[in-house]
């Protein structure tokens, strides 16, 4: 089942935090994140795995609370480059992972 | 490491017609995915390969749809007929040993049916 992200979009100017989230009804033993630019191939962010951990990745980082089924990307002191639309992978039960309908970015100068 | 690579990069065909897109996986990645993108149905898992046997096709969307991967580093995706309802953007990607591994994704194949 596909998880659901919010905000479906937000526009930002650089240098404000953001926060997307992403939620499954299912138990989640993973869950990955992605940037996609338009008009290109998403690219890899970052995975959580099962444990609530929280990873960085520049200005990034993310969380992951297995008991909510839940994760949150954090977007801080944003760039212009943080433009695009991020999805959240989740991975199920059945091994696979399953792309929430993503949440598009804007920051504006 | 070259990436994945796609081919074509944009297909036009007309309703009716076969078509075949190809994708050339990263060295040594055991696991090949195929996604479909579209504005509304987002960006959907077809089929994924491990050690180039099929492990899961529940999201090929009809019999019209196929893939093949007959070696490491080839894999077909073929849609016959097409019907304009297939208009897309068709990415493969790739991961080293297991679904919970980074996946590289190719440049996608935009696919029109007209």
């Amino acid at each position: 089942q596909q998880p659901v992200q919010s905000p479906q979009a937000v526009i930002l100017r650089e240098g404000e935090d953001a926060v997307i989230n992403c939620s499954s009804s299912k138990a989640l033993y993973s869950v990955h994140w992605y940037r996609q630019k338009h008009g290109e191939a998403p690219v890899f962010l970052m995975i959580l795995l099962k444990g609530g951990e929280q990873k960085g990745h520049e200005k990034i980082s993310a969380s992951f609370n297995e008991k909510k089924q839940q994760s949150s990307l954090y977007l801080t002191a944003s760039q212009l480059s943080y433009s695009g639309t991020y999805f959240c992978g989740t991975e199920n039960q059945g091994g696979k992972l399953i792309f929430g309908q993503g949440t598009e970015l804007s920051v504006k100068p | 490491d070259a990436g994945v690579i796609q081919s074509p990069r944009h297909e036009v065909t007309e309703m009716g017609q076969e078509v075949t897109l190809r994708c050339k996986p990263i060295s040594g990645h055991d696991y090949l995915f195929w996604y479909r993108q579209t504005m509304m149905r987002g960006l959907e898992l077809l089929i994924y390969f491990n050690n180039n046997v099929p492990i899961d096709d529940s999201g090929m969307p009809e019999d019209r749809f196929s893939a093949k991967m007959p070696n490491a580093s080839f894999s077909t995706l073929k849609i016959q007929p097409s019907e304009p309802r297939d208009s897309a953007v068709y990415f493969c990607a790739s991961s080293r040993w297991t679904v919970r591994e980074t996946q590289y994704f190719g440049p996608g194949t935009r696919l029109l049916v007209l």
